[in-house]
């Protein structure tokens, strides 16, 4: 089984939807991470987490929120979707001592 | 501004030679780190490179890091169609190991026979 699970893998919704991606890990690690990556950007930091209780914004946190239900369990929400967060997301994971991030499938979004 | 600046931003190679990707970075981080991304997929962690001076090697790519000059440097010997992907660098933001990523644009290397 893969150690970074994201649910779905690809979502097309409306403009003004609420949506939710939801990332799943099996590694034990206490970070967790959200990530987008558009085409020539390489990947910006949404929000990440230390732990349950230590939840950061990253570079691009506007119009996004997340939720750390468990170590194991990091949920990135889209409040009102619009078209410009069409991109891939990604979760990853990691642990204290070298950082180095093991990311998941990722999630293929369309905001129409 | 934090800037972390990969070149080239494309390169196509030809099996069988040598070619190096250049990762300049403008925070004073201690640490680099080399990512491989193939069409359509998710990111695979190649180097954590956790020193000045570091270098690390893995079959036909091998990696260096100068944090004097912020550079680090990802070579390719000897090319074989198998490498052709992106290859992305990151920083972290606060030097350390906080976890806050900077990502380069990414190389998007093409090997051709």
């Amino acid at each position: 089984d893969a150690d970074v699970t994201q649910t779905p893998r690809n979502r097309i919704t409306k403009t003004g939807k609420r949506i939710m991606l939801e990332c799943s890990q099996t590694k034990g690690h206490d970070r967790m991470y959200w990530y987008r990556q558009d085409p020539g950007l390489g990947l910006r930091l949404i929000y990440y987490s230390f732990d349950v209780k230590d939840i950061n914004k990253g570079e691009i946190s506007d119009g996004y929120s997340v939720s750390r239900q468990a170590q194991a369990k990091f949920s990135l929400s889209l409040e009102s979707a619009i078209p410009n967060q069409t991109a891939l997301y990604f979760c990853a994971t990691s642990d204290f001592q070298a950082g180095d991030q093991f990311f998941g499938p990722g999630t293929r979004l369309t905001v129409l | 501004e934090l800037k972390v600046e990969q070149n080239p931003l494309f390169l196509s190679m030809q099996e069988g030679k040598n070619y190096t990707i250049y990762c300049n970075y403008s925070t004073t981080s201690d640490r680099l780190y080399w990512y491989r991304q193939d069409p359509g997929k998710s990111l695979e962690s190649l180097f954590v490179l956790l020193s000045n001076g570091a270098v690390k090697q893995e079959g036909r790519l091998m990696a260096s890091l100068d944090t004097k000059a912020r550079l680090s440097t990802l070579h390719i010997t000897a090319a074989v169609h198998d490498l052709s992907a992106t290859y992305f660098c990151a920083v972290d933001r606060y030097g350390g190991s906080q976890g806050n990523l900077i990502f380069g644009k990414g190389t998007k290397l093409s090997v051709k026979p």
